[in-house]
């Protein structure tokens, strides 16, 4: 099974300030295609999980630009450009290139 | 419009099995490439994948889950099934069914349905 570690768990952030969640894999994420099976997701207060960002970076309908993915391999990060008081809630990587699909702890995002 | 739906009981005893249901609409699980997955939360805890079940009927489950799990689909009925065999208070949770098609992410997530195991 891959381990996903996360990176900060707890992210305090001053609105239109820029952030970074960093991910670690226990194994290259890499595929024969040239994709990193890497997502991300944000679950805001109450809510269910949404999609980010799917194959390491590419942005899920609806999500603004000022979201992206970087990485390859077994290190991996998301970037928010600037905060904005909407962007609270839990954000998850998760590993999509093998079952069991496995998620990082979580990084609670919330504004200063 | 793709929706999916969680039904099931909100309070199961210690033992018992879980049946939960998935109905979903806006998209059809004989598609090529469409798959439909389990996943749970833990109260104040991250997020476990469960099990997935694919438009050809194939079939993936956690691995520590795997002798628990059993998924099923009715596809006239835009249905998913899962069903957890001896439940355990560890295993209060709220259970979420999602779309997955190819490797582009849980595009798609159902409400959420909170299951408490209890006494």
């Amino acid at each position: 099974e891959i381990v996903m570690t996360q990176s900060p768990l707890s992210l305090p952030v001053i609105p239109g300030e820029p952030a970074s969640i960093s991910c670690r894999s226990s194994q290259s994420l890499l595929h024969s295609s040239g994709y990193n099976y890497l997502d991300w997701y944000l679950q805001k207060p109450g809510q269910s999980p949404q999609l980010l960002i799917s194959l390491n970076s590419n942005r899920a309908s609806g999500v603004p630009d000022r979201f992206s993915g970087t990485g390859s391999g077994t290190d991996f990060t998301l970037k928010i450009s600037r905060v904005e008081a909407e962007d609270v809630g839990v954000y998850y990587c998760m590993q999509g290139l093998q079952t069991p699909y496995t998620f990082g702890q979580g990084t609670k995002l919330e504004i200063k | 419009q793709v929706t999916l739906r969680e039904s099931g009981p909100a309070l199961v005893k210690p033992t018992q099995t879980l049946t939960l249901t998935c109905t979903f609409s806006g998209f059809s699980l004989t598609t090529s490439g469409v798959c439909v997955s389990w996943l749970r939360q833990p109260p104040g805890k991250a997020l476990e994948w469960l099990a997935r079940i694919d438009w050809d009927d194939d079939k993936y489950y956690r691995t520590s889950l795997k002798t628990r799990l059993t998924i099923s689909k009715d596809t006239s009925k835009n249905q998913v099934v899962l069903t957890m065999t001896n439940m355990d208070p560890v295993d209060t949770a709220t259970y979420y069914c999602a779309r997955i098609v190819g490797a582009k992410g849980f595009d798609y997530w159902g409400q959420g349905t909170l299951v408490t195991v209890s006494s």
